[in-house]
């Protein structure tokens, strides 16, 4: 079946620095992404829709200069975690849509800032 | 706007056995999909069974069953046979129409333990 992956799997910086989440869609292209925020034993929270070739279009309260998210290809949309602070640390988990309108999900990205 | 309401933050089930998980929504979508995903500790998100709004039939996969309840905005899972593999979180999503279908709203999920 299709395979979104996310890399890396497990980061951890430093407070102040920023850190970047690819996700890929290795065997299909995928004009839609998303990214969901997970806190420990909570649900998934949408943070915006990627869209290839657009601007995101981020839901309300997620600041789009704090999480940067770029979809240059078909394949791989980017989540920059910009001057990353602990209260950042998280599982970031994304998902990308298929021609037929299928969805798939990453394996997510815990982020741990110090 | 659109709310997922899980009630039972934990459940147990004894394998073989069956099990139901509920889930009430709300939303002002005229038409929707409704979804039940798993998340074993592996965190990966697995489509378990995907309804839409439109069609009156439950729908069914294989073990797993939902009742579509659209009057009262409910949406329940049931597992039958359960199996060890199916410990995991589970989690209730709506999504909208069209654009945003895939704009998913969770509930806040319900571990489920299977015990041997």
């Amino acid at each position: 079946g299709a395979v979104v992956s996310q890399h890396p799997s497990w980061v951890i910086c430093k407070s102040g620095t920023s850190v970047k989440i690819e996700c890929r869609s290795l065997d299909f292209q995928a004009t839609t992404m998303f990214w969901y925020r997970q806190f420990p034993k909570q649900s998934l929270m949408l943070m915006a829709t990627s869209n290839e070739g657009s601007k995101a279009t981020y839901e309300q309260g997620v600041e789009k200069d704090k999480f940067l998210i770029n979809h240059a290809s078909l394949t791989l949309s980017t989540l920059t975690v910009t001057s990353a602070h602990p209260e950042d640390s998280s599982f970031y988990i994304c998902s990308a849509l298929d021609i037929t309108g299928e969805l798939f999900f990453g394996e997510g990205s815990r982020l741990t800032v110090l | 706007a659109q709310t997922v309401t899980q009630s039972q933050p934990e459940m147990s089930v004894q394998e073989a056995e069956t099990v139901t998980l509920s889930c009430t929504y709300d939303t002002s979508e005229s038409n929707y999909y409704l979804f039940w995903y798993k998340q074993p500790p592996s965190r990966q998100m697995i489509l378990v069974i995907r309804q839409e709004a439109y069609k009156q039939q439950n729908a069914t996969e294989n073990r797993f069953s939902v009742n579509f309840q659209k009057a009262a905005k409910s949406f329940s899972l049931k597992i039958s046979d359960s199996q060890l593999g199916d410990t995991a979180m589970y989690f209730c999503a709506s999504g909208g129409s069209g654009a945003g279908s895939y704009q998913l709203t969770f509930g806040k999920g319900t571990k489920l333990s299977v015990i041997p």
